[in-house]
């Protein structure tokens, strides 16, 4: 089964509209992490954020904010005001403290037209 | 911050030809380091783990007489694609941790098997 589900495959948006990325995860463990990671076209994963599984408090960085909801096992991350530069794949990841592997997504590429 | 380097960033190579990804931590000491394959538009796969001074743990379907990783000290762990050919050409991409809960990830490898 997969651990981490990013249902959205392709999604396209028009510069400066607002979009979210959906993450589902499914983990038997009470401790674990989660991420998201930027992918440009030059391949080199861009670390966005982590949060353990105890943190439920929503976070905002400048124009990327995150919602993380342990009842529906979710972890969406949201663009506001969405640039050209956001364009990437950008992938959902789980860490279980049982374990040292990471488990993605299997990515959400985001194309944002001028 | 943690800084995971990758050389080459690119590799281009005869079939039948063995080539060899370095992947170093630059800043700090690495008890775990991580190999993954990216496909285009695909997602990360783990090929092995790899713990100092100890023979990697792969995958299910990752040969380890094809994909030789040596993990020779806390900070450089090599992948050498044996007898390369046109279908191991890929993003060769590896991760380094120092704790459970975080990986860092280098910036890749494209290998092109002529």
């Amino acid at each position: 089964a997969q651990k981490v589900t990013q249902a959205q495959t392709e999604i396209s948006v028009v510069e400066k509209e607002d979009v979210t990325l959906d993450c589902v995860y499914e983990t038997r463990d009470t401790t674990y992490y989660l991420f998201w990671y930027k992918q440009p076209p030059s391949g080199e994963l861009v670390f966005l954020i982590r949060r353990n599984s105890f943190d439920e408090q929503n976070e905002i960085s400048g124009r990327y904010s995150w919602n993380f909801q342990k009842s529906t096992s979710s972890f969406n991350f949201t663009i506001t005001a969405s640039q050209v530069v956001d364009s990437a794949v950008y992938f959902c990841a789980l860490s279980e403290f049982t374990g040292n592997q990471f488990y993605f997504g299997t990515g959400t590429s985001l194309t944002v037209i001028p | 911050g943690a800084v995971v380097s990758q050389h080459p960033s690119r590799v281009i190579c005869k079939s039948g030809t063995s080539v060899k990804i370095e992947c170093r931590s630059l800043d700090f000491q690495a008890t775990t380091m991580f190999w993954y394959r990216q496909f285009p538009k695909k997602s990360l796969m783990l090929m092995a783990t790899s713990n100092e001074g100890s023979k990697a743990t792969y995958e299910q379907g990752v040969e380890k007489d094809k994909f030789l990783i040596n993990h020779a000290s806390l900070t450089l762990s090599t992948l050498t694609v044996t007898s390369a050919h046109p279908e191991d050409s890929s993003f060769y991409i590896c991760s380094a941790s120092r704790t459970k809960e975080t990986q860092y990830f280098g910036p890749g490898t494209r290998l092109l098997v002529l």
